[in-house]
């Protein structure tokens, strides 16, 4: 099955600071999202980005497809960006979404 | 806004009990997904429904069955429940309209089994 992997794992960042996370996935999807949980564990979808890119406020991603790999942009973080940020892919006819391991954001104040 | 419930926040059961999560969404979306989080693994698919009678496995199902009854209420079942089942739960639903698609987290029911 295709493999996912995100990097880093773990970023600490003073407030106001910005950002790369990185997901590169090991085949050809027609579906990637990234996906924020906030430290009560609660999991909210930021983007549906099969390819091309996105903006919404300080969050903005880019799915570059044909080299399999996609970033999330954080800007001017905030400390309520904290948590965990997860990219999930698939490809065929189920569709069904394989997370990658997260990366553990901490913004300090 | 769309909401996705989950009947417990955390649960505590003994071996060998039989354990139910119930999961509901107001949004009629005909699929819904049962994951499983531990720490450094990520989420991985227990099951998912994609209408109402209708249940497929996911990537580790073994140990676990699903009822789905009404469209809104998708239901996880640990048959005899151990301790390898401690786990975070995340229930899911989804919508698929033109220009992508969204899934739906419900809080996620953390529990540990002694």
């Amino acid at each position: 099955g295709i493999q996912v992997e995100q990097s880093p794992p773990d970023l600490i960042l003073q407030e106001g600071a910005n950002s790369t996370l990185r997901c590169n996935f090991s085949d050809s999807v027609n579906n990637l999202q990234w996906f924020h949980q906030n430290p009560w564990g609660q999991l909210i979808n930021l983007f549906y980005i099969p390819s091309g890119t996105k903006q919404n406020g300080r969050l903005s991603a880019t799915t570059v497809a044909t080299e399999r790999y996609s970033l999330l942009y954080i800007s001017s973080s905030q400390t309520t960006d904290s948590g965990v940020y997860f990219c999930a892919v698939a490809g065929g006819s189920q569709g069904n979404l394989i997370f990658g391991k997260g990366t553990k954001l901490s913004v300090k104040p | 806004d769309v909401k996705v419930t989950q009947s417990s926040r955390y649960l505590v059961k003994r071996t060998g009990e039989k354990v139910f999560l119930e999961c509901v969404q107001d949004m009629d979306h005909e699929n819904m997904f049962w994951y499983r989080q531990d720490p450094g693994l990520g989420l991985r698919l227990i099951y998912f429904s994609y209408d109402v009678k209708m249940k497929e496995k996911g990537d580790i199902p073994e140990g676990y069955s699903v009822s789905r009854e009404k469209k809104e209420r998708f239901s996880l079942i640990l048959e005899s429940a151990s301790t390898n089942q401690t786990s975070m739960y995340l229930c899911a639903s989804r919508t698929i309209r033109q220009g992508g698609e969204t899934q739906y987290f419900g809080p996620g029911t953390r529990l540990l089994v002694l």
